[in-house]
């Protein structure tokens, strides 16, 4: 069962345009989601998080916002720069579970 | 502070045969949880260890077990090979239980069935 989906699995963009990455989820019972970036050869590592007691977080050119009632969240770059190119996963995690999407590949092209 | 290892990090097997992994977490973290990546499937949630008990579990059969020391290094077990089983196993710690935090993900073992 895909409690969490990442619908795109690739996204391309240009250099200093906006990145946005998608995430759904379907189990009520998650409140602490997540966003990891992953290279080639390593694994995946933490990126930003936001609570459900807020609907958007931002650090830097990363800007993570979640609607609770459509149980949606996404991941925006702005700008986007060619080392931003790297597979992201979105996660989701409640009641002693974490689960992962399939992840989408972003290619930012210079 | 060292990251999160795990060794081997690349491992070449048979069907039918059995293999183990193992990862040793950042020091201080308490959970240790295992994922499973196939192209298009993602991170498939395997299980989690918090003080060496196992806390959750993800679907996957009986042939996946794990095991976690009192010094929370961790162990994954597959008996029985099957050729889908090839994939890249990825741990992860956090300094308590996974759900609410941070992971840190070690890079990885890459497991090929032949």
């Amino acid at each position: 069962d895909q409690q969490v989906k990442q619908n795109s699995p690739s996204l391309s963009v240009q250099e200093g345009r906006i990145s946005i990455l998608n995430c759904d989820y379907t189990n009520s019972m998650f409140d602490y989601f997540l966003w990891y970036k992953k290279y080639p050869a390593e694994g995946p590592t933490f990126l930003i998080s936001i609570s459900s007691i807020k609907d958007k977080n931002e650090d830097g050119r990363f800007t993570v916002f979640l609607n609770k009632s459509a149980k949606h969240l996404s991941l925006h770059i702005v700008p986007s720069q060619p080392g931003d190119s790297a597979v992201y996963f979105c996660a989701a995690s409640g009641n002693n579970d974490m689960r992962f999407g399939a992840g989408t590949r972003l290619t930012v092209k210079p | 502070k060292a990251g999160v290892t795990q060794t081997p990090r690349y491992l070449i097997k048979t069907r039918g045969q059995q293999v183990t992994l193992s990862c040793s977490p950042i020091s201080g973290h308490r959970s240790v949880s295992w994922y499973q990546q196939t192209p298009g499937q993602g991170l498939q949630f395997l299980f989690e260890y918090f003080s060496e008990t196992q806390r959750n579990k993800g679907n996957f059969p009986g042939r996946f077990s794990g095991r976690q020391f009192s010094n929370s290094r961790s162990e994954m077990n597959v008996s029985t090979l099957e050729l889908g089983d090839s994939a890249l196993y990825l741990c992860a710690s956090s300094l308590v239980a996974v759900a609410g935090n941070e992971q840190f993900f070690g890079p990885g073992t890459r497991l090929t069935v032949l």
